[in-house]
């Protein structure tokens, strides 16, 4: 059974760079079916698609978070991570990472659990 | 992007009724539209992929349709653990955009 974990601080000070980590058991990182995704959830916005990491390093980001978002991959640890920088209160949310399939039926099959991430001024 | 217009955003109904949701895309998706249950507290949990098909061990009292802009979730015969909130998401292209969302909740 495929399950993804979210791991990093709650609490980031504003102006600052958010970074969390995904891992993932059940599954290998490497395999060329996924891409590995991080989704966040706000009250206000919903669920906001962020972006993906294929295990070829191939990247894709929402194009509102494009200057500020990161992500990588880490195939020893079987992880892959996100950063987001300059937060401001926006940034606050639930970040949860996921599992697309790239080929059919090219959805989003399994999420982590979500972690909350608060940014103070 | 693609917007998503999910209605409604909330309806209350009862153990035993059949409520459903729609979804209208802003372009043609084909059937690249999927469906998610949150619980309070909880991660999104896959229900529906290609509009129609089930994902593995969920109730046949869901259901799913259409293609192109327009797109419905059908709960049969509604249960007690079938009160949540109820999301659509386009996978036809990035970024991944999803509606709004509809919370279920008891009459």
């Amino acid at each position: 059974q495929v399950q993804l974990q979210e791991s990093g601080p709650g609490l980031v000070k504003s102006s600052q760079t958010l970074s969390l980590t995904c891992t993932v058991s059940g599954d290998s990182i490497n395999s060329d079916d996924f891409y590995w995704t991080w989704i966040r959830q706000t009250p206000g916005k919903g669920l906001e698609w962020i972006g993906y990491i294929h295990n070829s390093g191939r990247t894709y980001y929402n194009p509102s978070l494009k200057s500020r978002v990161t992500i990588s991959v880490d195939t020893s640890k079987n992880q892959f991570s996100l950063k987001v920088s300059s937060v401001t209160a926006a940034d606050t949310a639930f970040y949860y990472c996921a599992r697309e399939m790239q080929f059919w039926p090219g959805n989003i099959a399994y999420w982590g659990q979500g972690a909350p991430v608060i940014v103070s001024s | 992007d693609i917007h998503i217009i999910q209605s409604p955003s909330s309806l209350s109904a009862s153990v035993g009724d059949t409520v459903t949701i729609t979804c209208r895309a802003s372009q043609d998706i084909a059937n690249y539209l999927a469906w998610f249950q949150q619980k309070p507290g909880k991660a999104p949990k896959s229900l529906m992929y290609a509009a129609s098909s089930l994902e593995g061990g969920v109730p046949s009292r869901f259901s799913g349709s259409g293609s192109g802009t327009d797109f419905t979730l059908t709960i049969s015969s509604l249960q007690p653990e079938d009160f949540a909130t109820y999301y659509c998401q386009q996978y036809d292209s990035y970024p991944r955009t999803f509606g709004q969302g509809t919370k279920v909740d008891i009459k």
